[in-house]
């Protein structure tokens, strides 16, 4: 079946403007996860889902960032009023909520001129 | 809090050989530990978890130890091939709903 989902797969955009990333998960994965990795660094947490609840924001850097999930399903990570910090590879996971491996989209890489 | 220790500098092995990788944590022991590989411009695809009740774990050419004493986890790759060349990264939980926390991971070069 098919995997983990993300788009768009690279963004561009000026300082200033806002950005929407989309993460389609595996179909019946209840948990979703967003990510952030920097050139050179680990895997930075962002915020998780437990269905269309997002019961642990605390990674979210700043209140420029929020995430949404409707239906139990796809997730959008905005972030507004990006800002050159805000470059990097922005990458989402889904897991059962039985089971404890996260499957990895591809990510996006965002670029912030 | 919690801080992952993975060797920042790569490792680079001829063909054939066993690779090592190391894996240390600072604070607390988690209930569970995991690897992933990454591969340039890709997501992390799990590997191996071990639980903190076991001391080894094996699946095929990997195995993977958790020494909760040493706060330790070594990821071993027998008989290396060159497509083994990736990113290996070691996560921890941090408790309850599977929230990971990531190290920087280890670039590995297989060498023909």
């Amino acid at each position: 079946g098919a995997g983990v989902s993300q788009s768009p797969s690279n963004k561009v955009t000026e300082k200033g403007k806002d950005v929407e990333l989309r993460c389609d998960p595996i179909s019946g994965h209840t948990a979703l996860y967003w990510y952030r990795q920097s050139l050179g660094q680990g895997l930075e947490f962002l915020i998780y889902f437990q269905g269309n609840s997002a019961p642990d924001k605390s990674g979210l850097p700043s209140d420029r960032f929020s995430a949404e999930r409707t239906g139990g399903s796809v997730s959008t990570l905005t972030i507004q009023r990006t800002q050159q910090e805000d470059s990097a590879v922005y990458l989402c996971a889904s897991s059962p909520v039985v089971t404890d491996e996260q499957y990895f989209g591809p990510g996006t890489r965002l670029t912030v001129t | 809090s919690q801080k992952i220790e993975q060797n920042s500098e790569a490792l680079n092995i001829q063909e054939g050989k066993t690779a090592t990788l190391t894996c240390n944590y600072t604070n607390y022991s988690p209930a569970y530990l995991q690897w992933y590989r990454q591969d340039p411009g890709r997501g992390p695809v799990f590997l191996l978890l071990i639980r903190e009740n076991e001391k080894e774990k094996r699946k095929e050419r990997l195995k993977v130890t958790f020494d909760t004493t040493l706060k330790q986890s070594l990821f071993h790759i027998t008989a290396s091939q060159p497509a083994d060349s990736a990113t290996y990264l070691c996560a921890l939980d941090r408790g309850g709903y599977n929230k990971l926390i990531f190290g920087a991971g280890t670039r590995l070069a297989v060498h023909p």
